[in-house]
């Protein structure tokens, strides 16, 4: 299974656009990206899936490129509540359970 | 719907004690999946259920972990018995089996264990 590679921790300023950047050199043809995004005390919770190319929904974009050896979260115009850890997974439906959390990406916004 | 709900939020035993926790998944989600959260080790999936079959439990630690689904909409997390090193947050997630390409996992509140 893939394993995922990304950065312990960032730091930005309210207002900025924040990009996260998950390596993922073994991907495998059927597997999918996903981020999830845990707030302290509380569960994980899903903020985009994506195969290829662009994928954008209300909270968030992914850019994967064409090689699909990694993939980049970007949060745009970031608040204080964005403050949380960003975990990137790559697997697919019929590894259910298989992706791993990892440490993910402590994001700390400041004002 | 009310997502996925777990009971209790809290709970604080002496070493020793059976600790059972309770998960009710998203209606219609056919996969249960039961973690641990600690900060040396981060989150590790114990055991994970499809149609209330359990799959896959090579992450429960130990004997004295044991986890059951008698139906589509209520499992639960038995450790007997219970040691300090067990304190952690305990999280059930449920997925549909169409869930996209990928494994989207839906969270609960998580449960918080204190074992003294």
């Amino acid at each position: 299974l893939a394993k995922t590679t990304q950065p312990i921790s960032m730091d930005s300023y309210e207002g900025q656009e924040v990009n996260i950047t998950c390596s993922h050199n073994n991907i495998a043809t059927n597997d999918y990206i996903t981020w999830y995004q845990q707030f302290p005390s509380q569960g994980p919770r899903f903020i985009i899936q994506g195969y290829k190319t662009k994928v954008t929904n209300e909270v968030a974009s992914l850019f994967i490129p064409a090689d699909r050896k990694s993939s980049t979260l970007s949060l745009p115009r970031v608040s204080l509540s964005d403050t949380a850890v960003y975990y990137c997974l790559v697997g697919d439906r019929s590894n259910a359970g298989k992706s791993t959390f990892g440490d993910g990406t402590t994001l700390t916004v400041k004002p | 719907d009310a997502g996925v709900i777990q009971s209790p939020r809290h709970e604080v035993t002496e070493m020793g004690q059976e600790v059972t926790l309770r998960c009710k998944p998203i209606s219609g989600h056919d996969y249960l999946f039961w973690y641990r959260q600690t900060m040396m080790r981060g989150l590790e999936l114990l055991i994970y259920f499809n149609n209330n079959v359990p799959i896959d439990d090579s992450g429960m630690p130990e004997d004295r972990f044991s986890a059951k689904m008698p139906n589509a909409s209520f499992s639960t997390l038995k450790i007997q018995p219970s040691e300090p090193r067990d304190s952690a947050v305990y999280f059930c997630a449920s997925r549909p089996t169409m869930s996209g390409g990928g494994d989207t996992q839906y969270f609960g509140p998580g449960t918080r264990l204190t074992v003294l």
